[in-house]
């Protein structure tokens, strides 16, 4: 069965701080894995698209890093804002179906 | 401006009234789905489609139905809504099916209670 799985749950940093949000899938064969950013109560919002022969996406302060081999992807974000405070949900495409299959998300609170 | 739009973005309704929430696109993405979202669920699928007259069951069909008459409407129906459909619901587009690179765009949001 196909699975994503995001760590940690929820996470709350200081503001200007670091942090690295956790994929783990068990899709294949893989398409692509993306990351979504989605405030409370609104829509998702993309943030990286990566395919397999890609390692490393960046978009802002926000990078994506893959690795196809162990199957797992992480999000890391550079010196935190207080606009940072959302969920972020990883999704990977593949395993030889048209549905999607969504990690639960994790949830990041960014305080002053 | 590129939009996904929805209507309504609120709706309280009773148990059997049949509703429909309506999604429409500007960006000409052959690419639609409907999402539901549930509080420690995450996002699911409930049906996309992959151009005008092609649509296709997703994770949670059950108790939906869909249609493309045009490129940009993509109207998610409740026949016979039941409590257990409440829920936030999303429309997407894309430009392509999700095996590709497009990003794809989400609507703001139904919240849906069905009483």
């Amino acid at each position: 069965k196909n699975q994503v799985e995001q760590s940690p749950q929820s996470l709350i940093i200081l503001e200007g701080k670091n942090c690295t949000l956790q994929c783990n899938y068990t899709v294949s064969p893989f398409s692509n894995l993306r990351w979504y950013k989605q405030d409370t109560g609104r829509g998702p919002v993309s943030l990286t698209i990566m395919t397999f022969s890609e390692n490393t996406k960046s978009n802002g302060r926000y990078t994506a890093t893959l690795d196809a081999d162990t199957k797992q992807s992480s999000l890391h974000i550079t010196a935190s804002q207080l606009s940072d405070s959302a969920s972020y949900i990883c999704v990977v495409s593949g395993g030889g179906s048209y549905i999607p299959t969504f990690g639960r998300g994790t949830s990041l609170i960014v305080h002053p | 401006e590129a939009q996904v739009t929805q209507n309504p973005r609120y709706l309280i309704t009773v148990t059997g009234k049949k509703l429909t929430v309506t999604c429409s696109q500007n960006m000409n993405h052959e690419y639609m789905s409907w999402y539901r979202q549930d509080p420690g669920l995450g996002l699911r699928q409930i049906y996309y489609s992959m151009n005008v007259e092609v649509t296709d069951k997703g994770d949670v069909p059950e108790g939906y139905k869909v249609s493309r008459k045009e490129k940009r409407n993509f109207p998610l129906i409740l026949e016979s809504p039941s409590p257990n459909q409440t829920s936030l619901y999303f429309c997407a587009s894309s430009l392509v099916g999700l095996a590709g690179v497009d990003t794809q765009y989400f609507g703001p949001g139904t919240r849906l209670t069905v009483l």
